[in-house]
């Protein structure tokens, strides 16, 4: 166990609709970090938080968004799914900025979405 | 960050050392080795990383050659829990904001009983 929480595990939906996926990182990390796994692309950074500001962003949609709240948790949002956004989501924590040689990364257990 | 090579895929049995190759020839004097591995329907977990010497933890060890262009991860003893993806990925001490972590594909370890 990472200490990373994400929720829901699973989730189901429809073309064209938004979700919203939830992380939690281990007590003391302020960074929060998003990635995308699908079948054909592997693991995809996508947008890297830290105390609440926004970082870095690297493959990430227009359609999608992400935040990371005072109490460090962060949310990604996914609007306007396109079948092609079915994969898994995993997000990491760490303790630094994220600018380190040394950084290291603690993976949650992913959301699977699936988009119908 | 700098390029790593690793093979698609490798085979060990149970109980036996394996060693797992990562050729970095690009690498820079300031890139760090990470290795993290991904088990079935898992996140990826961090293994171990290292600068310049050798390095051990409960997990593995961590070979570096002394001209830094390749690395060998070893498991002492392997066990089916092991069976997992291995990246090896590089990260430079003095990297911008931004630069996180690059998955390449990595080598899936099969553990045979």
């Amino acid at each position: 166990d990472s200490g990373v929480t994400q929720t829901p595990k699973h989730l189901i939906t429809a073309t064209g609709q938004r979700v919203t996926l939830r992380c939690s990182p281990r007590s003391g990390d302020l960074s929060v970090y998003w990635y995308q796994q699908s079948l054909d692309q592997g693991l995809q950074f996508l947008i890297h938080y830290y105390n609440g500001e926004e970082r870095a962003k690297g493959n990430i949609l227009e359609r999608f968004s992400a935040q990371q709240f005072p109490d460090l948790h962060s949310e990604l949002n996914l609007s306007s799914l396109e079948l092609g956004d079915s994969a898994l989501y995993f997000c990491a924590s760490g303790t630094s900025g994220g600018y380190l040689g040394t950084d290291t990364q603690y993976f949650g257990p992913g959301t699977r979405l699936t988009v119908l | 960050d700098a390029k790593t090579t690793q093979p698609n895929s490798m085979e060990s049995n149970e109980e036996e050392p394996v060693h797992l190759p990562c050729n970095h020839s690009t690498i820079s004097g300031t890139d760090y080795i990470h290795w993290y591995r991904q088990l079935p329907s898992q996140g990826p977990e961090y293994v171990i990383h290292g600068l310049t010497s050798n390095v051990n933890n409960r997990m593995a060890s961590l070979a570096i050659a002394e001209d830094r262009k390749s690395s060998t991860l070893i498991l002492h003893r392997a066990t089916l829990r092991d069976a997992a993806v291995y990246y090896c990925i590089l990260r430079d001490l003095n990297n911008n904001y931004g630069q996180n972590f690059v998955f390449g594909p990595g080598t899936r370890l099969s553990v045979l009983p």
